[in-house]
């Protein structure tokens, strides 16, 4: 089946500073990539949408200059926490769609110190 | 009302046990996944159907859409089957809804 890698598995960073997640689709072209948070014991909340080429559609509530996101190509869409706080922890996943079927990375554990 | 309703919400069994998982929802949708997603994270997802009925070894998935209904069953569970099973119906733009999940247990 199609492959979505994502990194890093699991980051620490210190307050204030940003941190870059990588979402890749392996073996397929991914015409959108959405990016989720999850908090324990919790569904997942789908925080974007991105489609390659064009600006990400934030969900309500979801701050688009904390939560900067880059989809550069049919294969790869990165996520950018900014000036990271302790709230920000959280489990980051990335689906990508190849409008057939939605595959998902592995997602990213932020833990914020 | 939450727009996809699972249940139950936890479940205990034995191992051999058959299980069914529910799922009703209340959106319009092209079609419908199961995910299943262990304690490490990682969402696999197991089915995607929009009608009828999908068998991929000990797991069956089952819609009807006229009744916005879905069932997960696992026949002859097994430990390694314990995770949280998640319905996620999928709407217009590939966009999918999340269910809470079931946390399944399958005990030795």
């Amino acid at each position: 089946g199609a492959v979505v890698s994502q990194h890093p598995s699991r980051v620490i960073c210190k307050s204030g500073t940003s941190v870059k997640i990588e979402c890749r689709s392996l073996d397929f072209q991914a015409t959108t990539m959405f990016w989720y948070r999850q908090f324990p014991k919790q569904s997942l909340m789908l925080m974007a949408t991105s489609n390659e080429g064009s600006k990400a559609t934030y969900e309500q509530g979801v701050e688009k200059d904390k939560f900067l996101i880059n989809h550069a190509s049919l294969t790869l869409s990165t996520l950018t926490v900014t000036s990271a706080h302790p709230e920000d922890s959280s489990f980051y996943i990335c689906s990508a769609t190849d409008d057939t079927e939605a595959f998902f990375g592995q997602g990213t554990r932020l833990t914020v110190v | 009302k939450n727009e996809v309703e699972q249940s139950p919400q936890n479940l205990t069994a034995q191992e051999g046990e058959f299980i069914t998982i529910n799922c009703s929802y209340s959106v319009g949708i092209s079609a419908l996944h199961w995910l299943q997603q262990h304690p490490g994270g990682g969402i696999v997802s197991l089915f995607m159907l929009s009608s009828g009925k999908k068998k991929h070894g000990r797991l069956i998935a089952t819609i009807n859409i006229q009744e916005k209904h879905s069932s997960l069953h696992i026949t002859a569970s097994h430990p390694r089957d314990s995770a949280v099973y998640i319905c996620a119906p999928k709407g217009s733009g590939s966009r999918l809804t999340f269910g809470e999940g079931t946390q399944l247990t399958v005990n030795p």
